[in-house]
């Protein structure tokens, strides 16, 4: 049974118009975090939310926002996509922030596509 | 900082063969730990296999081991007995202070 759930699998959206990408968890986890991966390139780490309180990386863009209504589900919303953003977003989540050992668990990705 | 280097961009192995999946390592951190992930075409992380910076052994799962060797900085995953199944992108994956950095990734192909 899925744990961190993506919806949608793949998304299409047109240059500069908003798109809003979910993300779903039953593992009651703290921490949940969004990854950008384009293609033939390692995941990066655009924001992680611990609890409520919101931290965002350093060269993360400003189009790129989130919100985690409650502890179950976090959103990332691309205000205004352009062609370079198109790319694989992975969810994940952990039990716990920092720490060596915390295993990070991903959902399956939504496959972004700006037209 | 922590930084990540997986020198192999694809691989490929007959079935049933055992292969090697580098992975060299650099990081700041007193204290951090080692992940391998598998990406399957559907896009999944899937976790492997986890290595304590201070564990004294050699992690294993299953068919999964990790060859630590600290002075060296380096984590390769070993699977034995290759399965095609096993076909997929590999990761390398550093943790320390509230942060997940992954390597390039390799592209495992396993040929029947």
């Amino acid at each position: 049974d899925a744990m961190v759930i993506q919806n949608p699998r793949y998304q299409v959206t047109q240059f500069g118009k908003p798109v809003t990408l979910s993300c779903s968890q039953t593992l009651n986890h703290n921490v949940m975090y969004w990854y950008q991966q384009k293609s033939s390139q390692a995941p990066k780490l655009l924001f992680h939310y611990y609890d409520k309180d919101f931290n965002n990386e350093a060269d993360t863009p400003d189009n790129f926002q989130s919100r985690r209504p409650n502890t179950s589900f976090c959103f990332l919303d691309i205000r205004s996509p352009g062609l370079g953003d198109a790319a694989m977003y992975l969810c994940a989540t952990s039990r716990d922030i920092a720490g060596e050992n915390e295993k990070l668990f991903f959902g399956s990705g939504t496959q972004l596509s700006v037209l | 900082a922590q930084k990540i280097t997986q020198t192999q961009p694809g691989m490929f192995v007959q079935e049933k063969e055992a292969v090697t999946l580098d992975c060299t390592y650099d990081t700041s951190d007193p204290s951090y730990g080692l992940f391998w992930y598998k990406q399957p075409s559907s896009g999944e992380m899937i976790f492997l296999i986890y290595q304590g910076s201070y564990d004294q052994q050699n992690a294993t799962e299953g068919r999964y081991s990790l060859n630590f060797q600290k002075a060296r900085k380096s984590a390769n995953l070993v699977i034995s007995a290759s399965q095609l199944g096993d076909s997929a992108m590999y990761f390398c994956a550093s943790q320390g202070a509230q942060k997940l950095v992954f390597g390039q990734g390799t592209r495992l192909t396993i040929n029947p």
